[in-house]
Protein backbone atom coordinates (compact mmCIF):
# COMPACT_ATOMS: atom_id res chain seq x y z
CA UNK A 1 0.00 0.00 0.00
CA UNK A 2 1.17 3.47 -0.96
CA UNK A 3 2.58 5.12 2.30
CA UNK A 4 1.55 8.61 1.12
CA UNK A 5 -1.57 11.31 1.18
CA UNK A 6 -2.09 13.51 -1.56
CA UNK A 7 -5.22 15.48 -2.43
CA UNK A 8 -7.01 14.03 -5.74
CA UNK A 9 -7.04 16.98 -7.00
CA UNK A 10 -5.78 20.83 -7.67
CA UNK A 11 -5.92 23.83 -10.11
CA UNK A 12 -3.44 26.43 -10.90
CA UNK A 13 -3.62 29.33 -12.44
CA UNK A 14 -0.69 29.33 -15.19
CA UNK A 15 1.97 31.53 -14.91
CA UNK A 16 2.04 31.18 -11.01
CA UNK A 17 2.88 28.52 -8.62
CA UNK A 18 1.98 25.49 -8.29
CA UNK A 19 2.19 23.88 -4.18
CA UNK A 20 1.22 20.01 -4.01
CA UNK A 21 1.13 18.85 -0.39
CA UNK A 22 2.01 14.95 0.36
CA UNK A 23 1.67 13.60 3.93
CA UNK A 24 3.96 10.78 5.04
CA UNK A 25 3.76 10.82 8.41
CA UNK A 26 5.17 7.06 9.05
CA UNK A 27 7.97 7.82 7.23
CA UNK A 28 11.60 5.74 8.22
CA UNK A 29 14.74 7.50 8.90
CA UNK A 30 16.25 5.70 5.68
CA UNK A 31 13.35 6.33 3.08
CA UNK A 32 13.76 8.54 0.44
CA UNK A 33 10.75 11.21 -0.87
CA UNK A 34 10.27 10.94 -4.75
CA UNK A 35 8.19 12.58 -6.89
CA UNK A 36 6.74 11.35 -10.38
CA UNK A 37 4.16 12.69 -13.02
CA UNK A 38 2.12 11.54 -15.03
CA UNK A 39 0.74 13.36 -17.95
CA UNK A 40 -2.16 11.88 -19.97
CA UNK A 41 -1.99 8.35 -21.76
CA UNK A 42 2.12 8.51 -21.41
CA UNK A 43 4.60 6.59 -19.07
CA UNK A 44 5.20 8.67 -15.39
CA UNK A 45 8.53 11.13 -15.51
CA UNK A 46 10.62 11.52 -12.84
CA UNK A 47 10.91 14.77 -10.98
CA UNK A 48 12.75 15.10 -7.97
CA UNK A 49 13.99 13.23 -4.71
CA UNK A 50 15.02 14.07 -1.50
CA UNK A 51 15.75 12.37 2.20
CA UNK A 52 15.20 15.26 4.38
CA UNK A 53 17.34 18.56 2.87
CA UNK A 54 15.32 20.61 0.56
CA UNK A 55 16.20 19.97 -3.02
CA UNK A 56 15.80 22.31 -6.11
CA UNK A 57 16.22 20.94 -9.93
CA UNK A 58 15.49 22.81 -13.24
CA UNK A 59 11.47 20.98 -12.35
CA UNK A 60 10.90 21.89 -9.10
CA UNK A 61 11.77 22.44 -5.81
CA UNK A 62 11.01 19.61 -3.04
CA UNK A 63 10.55 21.16 0.38
CA UNK A 64 10.54 18.30 3.05
CA UNK A 65 9.54 19.70 7.20
CA UNK A 66 11.88 19.33 9.51
CA UNK A 67 9.85 16.01 10.94
CA UNK A 68 10.12 14.38 7.95
CA UNK A 69 6.16 14.15 8.16
CA UNK A 70 5.14 15.83 4.99
CA UNK A 71 6.39 17.83 1.71
CA UNK A 72 5.27 20.03 -0.77
CA UNK A 73 6.50 19.89 -4.36
CA UNK A 74 6.49 23.20 -5.94
CA UNK A 75 6.17 24.27 -9.55
CA UNK A 76 7.53 27.80 -9.43
CA UNK A 77 5.64 28.91 -13.34
CA UNK A 78 3.34 26.71 -14.14
CA UNK A 79 2.59 26.04 -17.71
CA UNK A 80 -0.44 24.38 -19.31
CA UNK A 81 1.79 21.63 -20.20
CA UNK A 82 2.41 20.59 -16.80
CA UNK A 83 -1.05 19.28 -16.22
CA UNK A 84 -0.72 15.92 -15.16
CA UNK A 85 -1.10 13.34 -12.67
CA UNK A 86 1.49 14.48 -9.76
CA UNK A 87 2.84 10.75 -7.13
CA UNK A 88 4.36 11.65 -4.12
CA UNK A 89 5.98 8.42 -3.15
CA UNK A 90 8.45 7.08 -0.43
CA UNK A 91 11.32 4.59 -0.69
CA UNK A 92 13.96 3.20 1.18
CA UNK A 93 17.19 3.26 -0.29
CA UNK A 94 17.70 -0.31 -0.27
CA UNK A 95 14.48 -1.11 -1.97
CA UNK A 96 13.80 -0.93 -5.10
CA UNK A 97 9.55 -1.30 -5.36
CA UNK A 98 7.91 2.33 -6.44
CA UNK A 99 4.48 1.66 -5.30
CA UNK A 100 1.82 4.94 -6.79
CA UNK A 101 -0.73 6.18 -4.97
CA UNK A 102 -3.50 7.52 -6.46
CA UNK A 103 -2.08 11.08 -6.70
CA UNK A 104 -2.95 14.30 -7.60
CA UNK A 105 -4.37 15.43 -10.69
CA UNK A 106 -2.56 19.20 -11.28
CA UNK A 107 -4.80 21.31 -13.68
CA UNK A 108 -3.34 23.98 -15.06
CA UNK A 109 -5.65 26.70 -16.22
CA UNK A 110 -4.92 29.45 -18.67
CA UNK B 1 17.84 12.00 -19.15
CA UNK B 2 17.86 7.99 -20.14
CA UNK B 3 15.57 6.73 -22.26
CA UNK B 4 13.17 3.85 -21.96
CA UNK B 5 11.41 2.47 -25.54
CA UNK B 6 8.49 0.33 -25.55
CA UNK B 7 6.88 -1.50 -28.45
CA UNK B 8 4.56 -1.72 -30.18
CA UNK B 9 2.47 1.47 -28.39
CA UNK B 10 -0.70 0.00 -28.73
CA UNK B 11 -1.76 -3.28 -29.92
CA UNK B 12 -4.72 -4.98 -30.39
CA UNK B 13 -5.49 -8.83 -30.40
CA UNK B 14 -8.07 -11.71 -30.06
CA UNK B 15 -9.03 -13.41 -27.57
CA UNK B 16 -7.00 -16.48 -26.97
CA UNK B 17 -3.75 -15.27 -28.66
CA UNK B 18 -0.94 -14.05 -27.15
CA UNK B 19 0.84 -10.82 -27.23
CA UNK B 20 4.45 -9.77 -26.57
CA UNK B 21 5.33 -6.08 -25.43
CA UNK B 22 9.21 -5.01 -25.29
CA UNK B 23 11.12 -2.78 -22.98
CA UNK B 24 14.30 -1.46 -24.02
CA UNK B 25 16.55 1.07 -22.39
CA UNK B 26 18.36 2.53 -25.06
CA UNK B 27 21.28 4.59 -23.17
CA UNK B 28 21.79 2.80 -20.46
CA UNK B 29 22.17 -0.91 -18.94
CA UNK B 30 19.40 -1.93 -16.73
CA UNK B 31 20.12 -4.86 -14.46
CA UNK B 32 16.42 -4.42 -13.33
CA UNK B 33 13.30 -3.41 -15.12
CA UNK B 34 9.81 -3.66 -13.64
CA UNK B 35 6.25 -3.80 -15.31
CA UNK B 36 3.41 -2.06 -13.90
CA UNK B 37 -0.16 -2.33 -15.21
CA UNK B 38 -2.42 0.76 -15.39
CA UNK B 39 -6.37 0.61 -15.55
CA UNK B 40 -8.29 3.88 -16.97
CA UNK B 41 -8.25 6.18 -13.76
CA UNK B 42 -6.35 4.07 -12.04
CA UNK B 43 -2.60 4.26 -10.63
CA UNK B 44 0.17 1.79 -11.71
CA UNK B 45 0.44 -1.13 -9.69
CA UNK B 46 3.50 -3.03 -10.01
CA UNK B 47 3.22 -6.11 -11.39
CA UNK B 48 6.67 -8.13 -11.65
CA UNK B 49 10.43 -6.78 -10.66
CA UNK B 50 12.69 -8.25 -13.90
CA UNK B 51 16.17 -9.22 -13.26
CA UNK B 52 18.95 -9.22 -15.75
CA UNK B 53 19.27 -13.47 -16.06
CA UNK B 54 17.27 -14.35 -13.79
CA UNK B 55 13.12 -15.28 -13.17
CA UNK B 56 11.12 -12.55 -12.42
CA UNK B 57 9.50 -11.58 -9.08
CA UNK B 58 6.00 -11.04 -9.59
CA UNK B 59 3.77 -9.18 -6.97
CA UNK B 60 0.48 -11.02 -4.79
CA UNK B 61 -1.81 -11.69 -7.31
CA UNK B 62 0.09 -11.69 -10.83
CA UNK B 63 -0.39 -15.11 -12.73
CA UNK B 64 3.63 -15.77 -13.14
CA UNK B 65 2.19 -18.02 -15.58
CA UNK B 66 0.21 -15.66 -17.87
CA UNK B 67 1.98 -12.71 -17.66
CA UNK B 68 5.77 -14.04 -19.06
CA UNK B 69 9.08 -11.82 -18.43
CA UNK B 70 11.95 -12.40 -19.56
CA UNK B 71 14.65 -10.06 -19.13
CA UNK B 72 17.49 -11.82 -21.52
CA UNK B 73 20.19 -8.80 -21.91
CA UNK B 74 20.81 -5.52 -19.99
CA UNK B 75 18.95 -3.65 -22.31
CA UNK B 76 15.97 -5.44 -22.97
CA UNK B 77 12.85 -7.42 -21.11
CA UNK B 78 9.60 -8.53 -22.39
CA UNK B 79 6.26 -8.96 -21.29
CA UNK B 80 4.04 -11.72 -23.00
CA UNK B 81 0.66 -11.74 -21.98
CA UNK B 82 -0.43 -15.51 -22.38
CA UNK B 83 -4.11 -16.63 -23.62
CA UNK B 84 -5.16 -13.01 -23.72
CA UNK B 85 -8.99 -11.94 -22.42
CA UNK B 86 -10.96 -8.73 -22.64
CA UNK B 87 -10.13 -7.80 -18.71
CA UNK B 88 -6.64 -8.06 -19.94
CA UNK B 89 -6.41 -5.10 -21.64
CA UNK B 90 -4.99 -2.29 -19.75
CA UNK B 91 -2.00 0.21 -20.20
CA UNK B 92 1.41 -1.93 -19.65
CA UNK B 93 4.04 0.18 -19.02
CA UNK B 94 7.92 -0.46 -18.15
CA UNK B 95 10.56 1.27 -16.29
CA UNK B 96 14.11 0.38 -16.02
CA UNK B 97 16.29 1.37 -13.00
CA UNK B 98 18.87 3.78 -14.00
CA UNK B 99 20.91 4.19 -10.66
CA UNK B 100 19.52 3.28 -7.02
CA UNK B 101 18.17 6.93 -6.85
CA UNK B 102 16.75 6.66 -10.11
CA UNK B 103 13.81 4.81 -12.39
CA UNK B 104 13.06 5.76 -15.80
CA UNK B 105 9.51 4.82 -17.49
CA UNK B 106 8.80 3.98 -20.72
CA UNK B 107 5.68 5.58 -22.68
CA UNK B 108 3.80 2.84 -21.93
CA UNK B 109 1.38 0.09 -24.21
CA UNK B 110 -2.28 -0.07 -24.90
CA UNK B 111 -3.25 -3.47 -24.96
CA UNK B 112 -6.69 -4.04 -26.10
CA UNK B 113 -8.16 -7.53 -26.60
CA UNK B 114 -11.20 -8.23 -28.43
Amino acid sequence: DAKTTQPPSMDCAEGRAANLPCNHSTISGNEYVYWYRQIHSQGPQYIIHGLKNNETNEMASLIITEDRKSSTLILPHATLRDTAVYYCIVRSGGSEKLVFGKGTKLTVNP
Amino acid sequence: GAVVSQHPSWVICKSGTSVKIECRSLDFQATTMFWYRQFPKQSLMLMATSNEGSKATYEQGVEKDKFLINHASLTLSTLTVTSAHPEDSSFYICSARGSIYEQYFGPGTRLTVT
